[in-house]
């Protein structure tokens, strides 16, 4: 069965300092892997995928997240953290009959 | 841009009442999803349709049912609400794989029963 998991529900961080939102998946086949972001009460919104290629990929903002097959992540990343950055994340999978596996989400903090 | 787009950002309805959730999308998306969101369990699908008139059961549709009558426009519907089912509801769209892989969601709607 597929699945997601996103080990921690919060990362605190500081602004200026890198930061790292940890995914794991199970998925059978090849792993179409994805992020989100969500603001409050708003609807989520796409960050970045992995479908193919290269093992990093960039998405938007400034994010970028590294596909690794052994350790069947794909964890997400930034360099250097903005306040604004601050928002619940979320991992996902899609299997090869268009469904999606949502990962429980991981609340961003950035402090100033 | 892609836009999908819900009827309602807030509603307040009573137990037992049947409550009307829409959903459209712009973009000719053949898949349109409904998810729940409640805090600490993340998105859980509840329907998921892959075509006009076709529909799949996700992880938690007791208590509710859909309707896609065409393509753009995806509907959940509670058939008699009750407070456990107040929650967020996201709706999102996507191609089939081939084209374009990612889901677009909708706003939301917090739906509150009472």
């Amino acid at each position: 069965a597929q699945s997601v998991a996103q080990p921690e529900d919060q990362v605190n961080v500081a602004e200026g300092n890198p930061l790292t939102v940890k995914c794991t998946y199970s998925v059978s086949g090849n792993p179409y892997l994805f992020w989100y972001v969500q603001y409050p009460n708003r609807g989520l919104q796409f960050l970045l995928k992995y479908i193919t290629g290269d093992n990093l990929v960039k998405g938007s903002y400034g994010f970028e997240a590294e596909f690794n097959k052994s350790q069947t992540s794909f964890h997400l990343k930034k360099p250097s953290a903005l306040v604004s950055d601050s928002a619940l994340y979320f991992c996902a999978v899609r299997d090869n009959f268009n469904k999606f596996y949502f990962g429980s989400g991981t609340k961003l903090n950035v402090k100033p | 841009d892609v836009k999908v787009t819900q009827s309602s950002r807030y509603l307040v309805k009573r137990t037992g009442e049947k409550v009307f959730l829409e959903c459209v999308q712009d973009m000719d998306h053949e898949n349109m999803f409904w998810y729940r969101q409640d805090p600490g369990l993340g998105l859980r699908l509840i329907y998921f349709s892959y075509d006009v008139k076709m529909k799949e059961k996700g992880d938690i549709p007791e208590g509710y049912s859909v309707s896609r009558e065409k393509k753009e426009r995806f509907s959940l519907i509670l058939e008699s609400a009750s407070t456990n089912q107040t929650s967020m509801y996201l709706c999102a769209s996507s191609f089939r794989a081939g084209r374009s892989y990612e889901q677009y969601f909708g706003p939301g709607t917090r739906l509150t029963v009472t």
